[in-house]
């Protein structure tokens, strides 16, 4: 199984919802980063968390990190259609090459 | 400052010839890093270089795959007698230096369909 496994797969919210992301990983990790994919196109870098730090806000993004669970969770509050996207997290699983595993992705959909 | 070019952004092949991706990294930035991602899935790894040396490519495919990061211009990912299970989108990203504490920028991807 990944290291970065994104739950749920798929959410489907109203605009103006908070919508509410998960991620696990396996391994110890130097950093966890999440990103967004719009359909067909490129990933855009939203946040990155050190494995020293437990929360980070971002605009309307809030990143929160607990290592003795293994897991991260993205929050977004007060969506937009714009958001409508994939997000996925991806860990460096203290790689010293810096590789990045990423998880499944969820696919979020904010309905106008 | 422009980001991260990939380019073609499309490439269509027929099965048995050869495909050929290039990145330009962000300016500054001597890493980088080749991921593919197949549909509905997320991104795997397949190699990082720096300026002329391949540091991990734990992540390629043992057979037809190829990558270079040459003292001059961009990286290329070099697939040759593409099948038809190479049909992927591959992005490139780059960062300034190790991305244990560095963001990796990604480019736009190439969309790679083989018929």
């Amino acid at each position: 199984s990944q290291q970065g496994e994104e739950d749920p797969q798929a959410l489907s919210i109203q605009e103006g919802e908070n919508a509410t992301m998960n991620c696990s990983y396996k391994t110890s990790i130097n950093n966890l980063q999440w990103y967004r994919q719009n359909s067909g196109r490129g990933l855009v870098h939203l946040i990155l968390i050190r494995s020293n730090e437990r929360e980070k806000h971002s605009g309307r993004l809030r990143v929160t990190l607990d290592t003795s669970k293994k897991s991260s969770s993205l929050l977004i509050t007060a969506s937009r259609a714009a958001d409508t996207a994939s997000y996925f997290c991806a860990t460096d699983a203290k790689s010293n090459t810096g590789k990045l595993i990423f998880g499944q992705g969820t696919t979020l959909q904010v309905k106008p | 400052n422009a980001g991260v070019m990939q380019n073609p952004r499309h490439l269509v092949r027929r099965r048995g010839q050869e495909a050929r991706l290039r990145c330009s990294p962000m300016k500054g930035h001597s890493h980088v890093y080749w991921y593919r991602q197949l549909p509905e899935e997320g991104l795997k790894f397949m190699v990082y270089l720096q300026k002329e040396n391949i540091i991990d490519e734990s992540g390629m495919p043992k057979e037809r795959f190829s990558a270079e990061f040459p003292k001059e211009g961009p990286s290329i990912l070099r697939i040759q007698q593409v099948v038809r299970g190479d049909s992927a989108a591959y992005f490139c990203a780059s960062s300034p230096s190790v991305a244990g504490v560095e963001t990796q920028y990604f480019g736009p991807g190439t969309r790679l369909l083989v018929l």
